[in-house]
């Protein structure tokens, strides 16, 4: 296993278009996080999944922000209309269950977006 | 006021000295992580301890619930450890499903 695997590493885009990252879990990890990390700041929470359900949407997760695990495996994060404070590392992060309690935290290298 | 707070900010040692890294928060937690990330952004969870103490070669991760503090311990320390060091919680005050993160203590160690 190779761990968590994102992709794009870079994306360097105009303001107004859409983007979409794309994180593979550990296999056999029910559960799939998604961060955004701004410069000099921790990672603040977007949302996660258990399987294929997204079970919690932080508030910074606005409506032009989506994210889907349609099989339960891989998933994709997509932001519409991008804006300049759109600018960040994503990061995203797996774990098996039971977590938090007894599971790690495994995470991907990050996305790293950044808007014209 | 952060719910997960750092210090120092900023470390830079020499060389071979003993490093601590502390972390307070100030919410009811279930577990606590102690992450490295190093430049370009790829984390690495160090520890995950949610009482008493854990050790990993040169590292050490302390935690004491009562006062809600933790520290992260560096022993003999190497340029290689030069990274960014991030104490994160699992808060029970947001549901068990979402770490906390603290904003990071960047450290240096100079050869």
């Amino acid at each position: 296993d190779t761990g968590v695997s994102q992709d794009p590493r870079h994306k360097i885009t105009k303001r107004g278009q859409n983007v979409t990252f794309r994180c593979d879990p550990i296999s056999e990890h029910n559960r799939l996080y998604w961060y955004r990390q701004t410069l000099g700041q921790g990672p603040e929470f977007l949302t996660y999944f258990q399987n294929e359900a997204q079970l919690e949407k932080s508030r910074l997760l606005s409506d032009r922000f989506s994210a889907e695990r349609p099989k339960g495996s891989f998933s994709t994060l997509e932001i519409q209309r991008t804006e300049q404070g759109d600018s960040a590392m994503y990061l995203c992060a797996s774990s098996p269950r039971p977590s938090p309690n007894t599971g790690e935290l495994f995470f991907g290298e990050g996305s790293r977006l950044t808007v014209l | 006021k952060n719910e997960v707070e750092q210090s120092p900010q900023n470390l830079t040692a020499q060389e071979g000295e003993f490093i601590t890294i502390n972390c307070s928060y100030s919410v009811g937690i279930s577990a606590l992580h102690w992450l490295q990330q190093h430049p370009g952004g790829g984390i690495v969870s160090l520890f995950m301890l949610s009482s008493g103490k854990k050790k990993h070669g040169r590292l050490i991760a302390t935690i004491n619930i009562q006062e809600k503090h933790s520290s992260l311990h560096i022993t003999a320390s190497h340029p290689r450890d030069s990274a960014v060091y991030i104490c994160a919680v699992w808060s029970s005050n947001f549901g068990n499903e979402k770490l906390t993160f603290g904003t990071g203590t960047r450290l240096t160690i100079i050869p």
